[in-house]
């Protein structure tokens, strides 16, 4: 079974500019989760999707939005970039089919880096 | 609200000897717990997890934690550190039913010859 994939790996970007980053979630995953990884404030929760729909949301400004697809891919954009969107952008996903089930573990793939210039 | 404090940024170790890394945590109902590890530019792997089975959880690649609830702790080991150890690692939380996690800060193994 193939893992999480994030496109591109690595991406530079001038402030101002506004980003896309793609993931395709394990085959039959439905939930996909994203986080930015920074040194100074480690992994912190942007948001998720199941189904389609935004379900729970982190504490980042409105300049970071995202979206899910029928076929459980997703994306995240950032717009107007600033220096301190410099992170490594994390994307996983995971087969919870529901809130009430047990949860299980959620798989990552290997991240988009993401350079503001 | 939920969080995790894992003790010591960096730990040393020499190759053979013990591993602890140290994570509590902080929740008001009873949480799943997870340690990850990721190598350099590598995302994250998930070595164990604790949802509310047995309290001594057994992982990959040797390592075991064992949640305490009086502790709050969940606190990961391995008997003998390899040099293929050597990478960082991260605690997590969350609510049962829920995907969404909340992380430690990490702790960097280095492991010594």
């Amino acid at each position: 079974k193939a893992g999480v994939t994030q496109t591109p790996r690595y991406l530079i970007k001038t402030r101002g500019q506004q980003v896309t980053l793609s993931c395709s979630p394990i085959s039959g995953h439905r939930s996909v989760s994203w986080y930015q990884q920074t040194p100074g404030q480690g992994l912190q929760f942007l948001f998720e999707y199941f189904s389609e729909t935004q379900r729970n949301k982190g504490n980042f400004p409105g300049r970071f939005s995202g979206r899910q697809f029928s076929n459980s891919r997703s994306e995240m954009n950032v717009s107007t970039l600033e220096l301190g969107d410099s992170a490594l952008y994390l994307c996983a996903s995971s087969p919870t089919l529901d809130r009430g089930v047990r949860n299980t573990e959620a798989f990552f793939g290997q991240g988009t880096r993401l350079t503001v210039v | 609200a939920q969080s995790v404090t894992q003790l010591g940024s960096h730990v040393s170790v020499s190759e053979g000897a013990l591993v602890l890394l140290r994570c509590n945590y902080s929740s008001s109902v009873p949480p799943y717990l997870f340690w990850y590890v990721q190598y350099p530019n590598q995302g994250l792997q998930l070595l164990l997890k604790y949802t509310s089975a047995a309290t001594l959880v057994k992982g990959i690649n040797g390592f075991e934690a064992e949640f305490k609830k009086s502790e709050t702790s969940f606190h990961l080991t391995k008997p003998s550190a390899h040099m293929s150890d050597a990478a960082e690692y991260f605690c997590a939380v969350s609510d049962p039913g829920y995907s969404t996690l909340t992380f430690g800060k990490g702790t960097m193994l280095l492991v010594s010859p």
